[in-house]
């Protein structure tokens, strides 16, 4: 029983950002915000994670608002590469993860 | 680091016959390993939790006479899928969570891909 929203798909163009956005309006104290993605016929690879202040690594940047009702994924130049279902999963930090439907992002040329 | 491993990366197998799945931590110790069912078109669903020196802990609805899993290291987790049908064929994915805080995420294998005639 996924606990977050997300568009069913995006497109963005080559070389632009691409900013996924997450609902988690029932997000408790003690979980975090994961993201993962999956390219076709691959397992998921792992992108990103946070409970509450703003992450940044080398693949991506998370955005969490003040409430944590809400996140936003930003790919800041995004490839044909990143082309994948994108996962926005919450979980207390040693359960397993719960996956949804997730956000299919098309990067176009 | 945290590179989980699958073999085979896909089986073709007889209806009737057993197939195994081995999910291997390479660079880290997992006490606990998790392995997931992906269908066509469908999202990833957990089918159990597997627990080093333990029995597995299965998902509502996972036969787990059907699926025989084994954690007997802290490096190794099997899945055995028993008098496989063809119903069973489907896209099976291992994930597991390298030692440290309880939040640091889990880790994929590339899946093996199951299909029975």
């Amino acid at each position: 029983d996924a606990k977050t929203t997300q568009p069913p798909s995006m497109d963005c163009a080559e070389g632009r950002a691409a900013n996924l956005p997450c609902n988690h309006s029932t997000i408790s104290g003690n979980e975090y915000v994961y993201w993962y993605r999956q390219i076709h016929s691959q397992g998921p690879q792992y992108i990103i994670h946070g409970l509450k202040n703003n992450e940044t690594n080398e693949m991506a940047s998370l955005i969490i608002t003040e409430d944590r009702k809400s996140s936003t994924l930003i790919l800041p130049h995004a490839t044909l590469r990143d082309t994948a279902v994108y996962y926005c999963i919450v979980r207390p930090g040693n359960t397993p993860l719960v996956f949804g439907k997730g956000t299919r992002l098309s990067v176009i040329a | 680091g945290a590179v989980v491993s699958q073999h085979p990366s896909w089986v073709i197998c007889k209806s009737g016959t057993s197939v195994k799945i081995e999910c291997r931590s390479l660079d880290f110790q997992a006490t606990t390993m998790f392995w997931y069912r992906q269908f066509p078109k469908q999202s990833l669903m957990l089918m159990a939790t597997s627990n080093e020196g333990s029995k597995a802990t299965y998902e509502q609805g996972v036969e787990k006479d059907k699926f025989l899993i084994n954690h007997a290291s802290l490096t190794l987790s099997t899945l055995t899928v028993t008098s496989a049908h063809p119903e069973d064929s489907s896209f099976y994915i291992c994930s597991a969570r390298s030692a440290g805080t309880d939040n640091s995420p889990l880790h994929f294998g590339n899946g093996t891909r199951l299909t029975v005639t």
